[in-house]
């Protein structure tokens, strides 16, 4: 059964960089599929963040590419998430996805993160 | 505001069936795949539909997907308190070259 499993900081200073890593298990990430993060911010909605294909090719959402990194490190099977120059906005829970596609239909999720932006 | 429009909140009595609507465009639904997420309280959403009307493996049929021109809807079938959840839609935008999420509909089981 695939696993993955989000790790990092849960509270970041305003102005600061969020670094957030997935664990995945149970598959190996240089096979397939698209690996992303998605957030939600306390109780609203959901946000795509953006993926890494297994190859390495990268898609953003446009709102937010100035400021995010995904990366992938293949010999420790995890993929990690920068966000860059952090505001009280990026509060929210972090999720790692599998994704079946360049987009957001994800069918393994990891349980998510709380990162909180504050001084 | 949303790309993809959802009601707020849908309620339905156990045993009866309910449907969930989302309204896009031509540049998001209109041209391209459609999935739907459940998210029980305090989890992780799950896939429950995906390329407009397939079920992932364990999904049980109860759930069903469709789509028509710039809109789908997820049905559920049967329902149980268990299925008292925010469910989401989501699809790629050509124009915003983005995945895109509805703002959630909240499912209360009477």
């Amino acid at each position: 059964q695939v696993q993955l499993q989000e790790s990092g900081p849960g509270l970041v200073k305003p102005s600061e960089t969020l670094s957030l890593t997935c664990t995945v298990s149970g598959y190996s990430i240089s096979n397939f599929y698209y690996w992303g993060w998605i957030r939600q911010p306390p109780g609203k909605g959901l946000e795509w963040i953006g993926n890494i294909y297994h190859g390495g090719r990268t898609s953003y959402n446009p709102s937010l590419k100035s400021r995010v990194t995904i990366s992938l490190d293949t010999s420790k099977n995890q993929f990690s998430l920068k966000l860059t120059s952090v505001t009280a906005a990026d509060t929210a829970v972090y999720y790692c996805a599998r994704g079946r596609s360049v987009g957001g239909d994800c069918d393994f999720w990891g349980q998510g993160t709380l990162v909180t932006v504050s001084s | 505001q949303s790309v993809l429009t959802q009601p707020p909140s849908v309620s339905a009595a156990p045993g009866q069936k309910v449907t969930i609507s989302c309204s896009g465009s031509s540049s998001n639904i209109g041209n391209n795949f459609v999935s739907w997420f459940q998210q029980l309280p305090g989890t992780a959403p799950k896939l429950l539909i995906y390329e407009n009307n397939k079920r992932p493996s364990g999904i049980p049929d109860r759930f069903s997907g469709s789509k028509s021109g710039t809109s789908a809807t997820l049905g559920i079938t049967g329902l149980q308190t268990g299925d008292e959840a925010d469910y989401y839609c989501g699809t790629w935008d050509s124009s915003l070259s983005c995945w895109v999420f509805g703002g959630g509909t909240k499912l209360t089981v009477l």
